[in-house]
């Protein structure tokens, strides 16, 4: 069955760190990959996604994530984190065979220090 | 932009009960529509697909007579939770997917409480 993991649950950083989150997915044929976050209260909201192309994606608010296919693997990074970045992050991927199933991985809260 | 609107945006009944919610996308039209649901805490999980004109997939686990899914238009879906009992409390997100592009549009979400 495909599965989409994160490997990182809980994330606690000081602002101005580094931040990068794993994500590993499990599905042999054609995908595309997307991060989305969660504000607390909040609903979803696209951060970033790939389909094609360039394997370096770039989002909003300073993310960015870079497919390694050979690793079945879509890496969140951010250089410097503020305190506004606290929260939920979910990795998902949608299969493009004709379900077109949107599937997310686990999540990782994140949690800013200022 | 792609604009899915979902309603209510909670929801109380009483243990027994069916409560439908309903998920319309604007501005495209959605072939095909996801039903999630979301502990607090926890992930999104998958619950069905539907594709419009046909009978929803559900996925492993997720009972389909008590999660009735209609897609009866192309702008429309509805997830009708039957006989609803206290640990079918949850948030319920709905997500569309038009035939244009290869993204995803999901509505504001239902918090529903069974009491």
């Amino acid at each position: 069955a495909q599965s989409v993991s994160q490997h990182n649950h809980h994330v606690i950083l000081s602002e101005a760190a580094s931040l990068e989150l794993g994500c590993n997915y499990s599905y042999g044929g054609t995908v595309n990959l997307f991060w989305y976050v969660q504000y607390p209260g909040q609903h979803l909201q696209l951060l970033l996604k790939y389909f094609s192309g360039d394997p370096l994606v770039k989002g909003i608010k300073g993310f960015e994530a870079e497919f390694i296919k050979s690793k079945f693997s879509f890496n969140l990074r951010k250089p410097s984190v503020q305190w506004s970045d606290t929260a939920e992050y979910f990795c998902a991927v949608s299969l493009m065979d004709s379900s077109y199933k949107l599937i997310f991985g686990s999540g990782t809260r994140l949690l800013v220090r200022p | 932009g792609a604009v899915v609107s979902q309603h209510p945006s909670w929801v109380i009944c009483k243990s027994g009960t069916s409560v439908k919610i309903e998920c319309r996308s604007l501005d495209f039209q959605a072939t095909t529509m996801f039903w999630y649901r979301q502990f607090p805490k926890q992930s999104l999980m998958l619950m069905a697909t539907s594709n419009e004109g046909s009978k929803a997939t559900y996925e492993q686990g997720v009972e389909k007579d008590k999660f009735l899914i209609n897609h009866a238009s192309l702008t429309l879906s509805t997830l009708t939770v039957t006989s609803a009992h206290p640990e079918d409390s949850s948030f319920y997100i709905c997500s569309a997917r038009g035939r244009e592009g290869y993204g995803y549009t999901f509505g504001s979400g239902t918090r529903l409480t069974v009491v």
